[in-house]
């Protein structure tokens, strides 16, 4: 089975604090997303990477940053983390074709409650 | 622009009973649409995925519909348990620009 990790469930963080969450997935997927979850919004994805280094803005990557130095993990920062950034955040993994266009299904973490005070 | 609405917003019924979720879509042009389910607290799931020729698939107690003419789909699920309480969410490609847009989900609660 694919295993998606996510290393915290829950962070409590207070503003203007640089955050670090990280997602590790064991089957040598190419592609990785995060993504946050608010009440009534939805998924909103922040940024995906296609590959080790390789990282592209989604719909809403202001006030967060990526990185991909190992293809298993992908790393989401929040600079200063502000209030409005208190979410769910879901990391994924998918194999497949480079961006975010496939049939391959995307496998999610168990998500990270942050709370930003 | 591309949207993915789903109604209802929640739905509360008894254990047993059947029931159906919606998903209409004006994204275009249209790659493939899955429903994932979402227990609380934890990540999305992959129930179905249906591409533009399919029109029904099953997943145990679960099945899909589409209709790619009218940009409708269904999730109906059978015989419901508790543990079907969970939301639904509703998720279509794009077949450019690749897009994947997100529902905002139902919130389906199965009462004993």
């Amino acid at each position: 089975d694919v295993k998606v990790t996510q290393s915290s469930r829950y962070l409590v963080k207070r503003t203007g604090e640089k955050v670090f969450l990280e997602c590790v997935q064991d089957m040598d997927h190419e592609n990785m997303f995060w993504y946050r979850q608010d009440p009534g919004l939805g998924l909103r994805l922040i940024y995906f990477s296609y590959d080790v280094k390789m990282k592209e803005k989604g719909d809403i990557p202001e006030g967060y940053s990526v990185s991909r130095e190992k293809k298993e993990r992908f790393s989401l920062i929040l600079e200063s983390a502000s209030t409005n950034q208190t979410s769910m955040y879901l990391c994924a993994s998918r194999t497949g074709t480079s961006g975010v266009y496939t049939t391959d299904t995307q496998y999610f973490g168990p998500g990270t409650r942050l709370t930003v005070l | 622009k591309n949207q993915v609405e789903q109604s209802p917003q929640s739905l509360i019924i008894l254990e047993g009973k059947n029931c159906t979720l919606q998903c209409n879509y004006t994204v275009s042009p249209f790659s493939n649409l899955r429903w994932y389910k979402q227990d609380t607290g934890r990540g999305p799931v992959s129930l179905t995925i249906m591409t533009f020729s399919e029109n029904t698939k099953s997943n145990g107690r679960y099945t899909a519909t589409l209709d790619a003419d009218t940009k409708q789909s269904s999730l109906h699920i059978t015989a419901s348990q508790l543990s079907d309480s969970a939301s639904y969410i509703c998720v279509v490609s794009a077949d450019r620009d690749d897009k994947i847009i997100f529902g905002k989900g139902t919130r389906l609660h199965i009462l004993p």
